[in-house]
């Protein structure tokens, strides 16, 4: 099964931009990965799905524009624009992995993103 | 608007068992959707515990399958999760979320506070 890699943390100012990145294990570029943001205290929600294309399906409800995604090779990138005080959150990404009996969902360790 | 509320003991004895429930409003449970369990241990990322089907499939994750059982009860829209021999490895928050065909998990619940200690 895939191993997805996420550095521990980013930083960026307030109406900056700034790009996350989720790093498949080798073997696996042609999986997609969801984006899951997660607020303090609170549940994650879904942001989006992204795989070597780009954008894969819809947007999760309530996610702004400000909010895109790129997929290269093993790398998997959400990138936020016009960053707000609202943004700052943790950031995981998931993916799954083989069908029904052999069905495995793996998430990556979480980026925590702080808003300057 | 579909809601997930995770209940349950916020404190378990090791070698106990631990027992939670997912109450859905705003959605049928029995509606073709899957009904997933994550956790989140304390500064650690998300571990995929299970997933359900209304039709009672189950999905477990294989380093828990052995201790897990994930089950549903259409009347009360509701589905639960059973943990059996915990340890302290296994406090964590424990969040519900509907999962759609193509794995996809959206919405989640708030998330509850589980610790396993004596």
């Amino acid at each position: 099964q895939p191993v997805l890699t996420q550095p521990p943390s980013a930083s960026a100012s307030l109406g900056a931009s700034v790009t996350l990145t989720c790093t498949l294990s080798s073997d696996y570029s042609h999986y997609k990965v969801d984006w899951y943001q997660q607020r303090p205290g609170k549940g994650p929600r879904f942001v989006m799905r992204v795989g070597t294309g780009g954008i894969v399906g819809s947007t999760g409800d309530g996610i702004p524009d400000r909010f895109s995604v790129l997929g290269s090779g093993l790398n998997r990138y959400l990138t936020i624009k016009n960053i707000q005080e609202e943004d700052e959150s943790d950031y995981h990404c998931g993916a799954e992995h083989g069908s029904g009996s052999s069905f495995v969902k793996v998430f990556g360790g979480g980026t925590k993103l702080t808003v300057l | 608007q579909v809601q997930l509320q995770e209940s349950g003991p916020g404190l378990v004895k090791p070698s106990e068992t631990l027992s939670l429930t997912c109450a859905v409003s705003g959605y049928s449970i029995s509606s073709d959707y899957y009904w997933g369990w994550i956790r989140q241990p304390p500064g650690k990322g998300l571990e995929w515990i299970g997933t359900i089907h209304q039709s009672g499939s189950t999905y477990y994750n294989p380093s828990l399958k052995s201790r897990v059982t994930i089950s549903v009860a259409k009347s009360k829209n509701q589905f639960f999760l059973n943990l059996i021999s915990v340890t302290a490895a296994d406090t964590a928050v424990y969040y519900c979320a509907r999962v759609s065909g193509d794995y996809k998990f959206d919405p989640w619940g708030q998330g509850t506070l589980v610790t396993v200690s004596s």
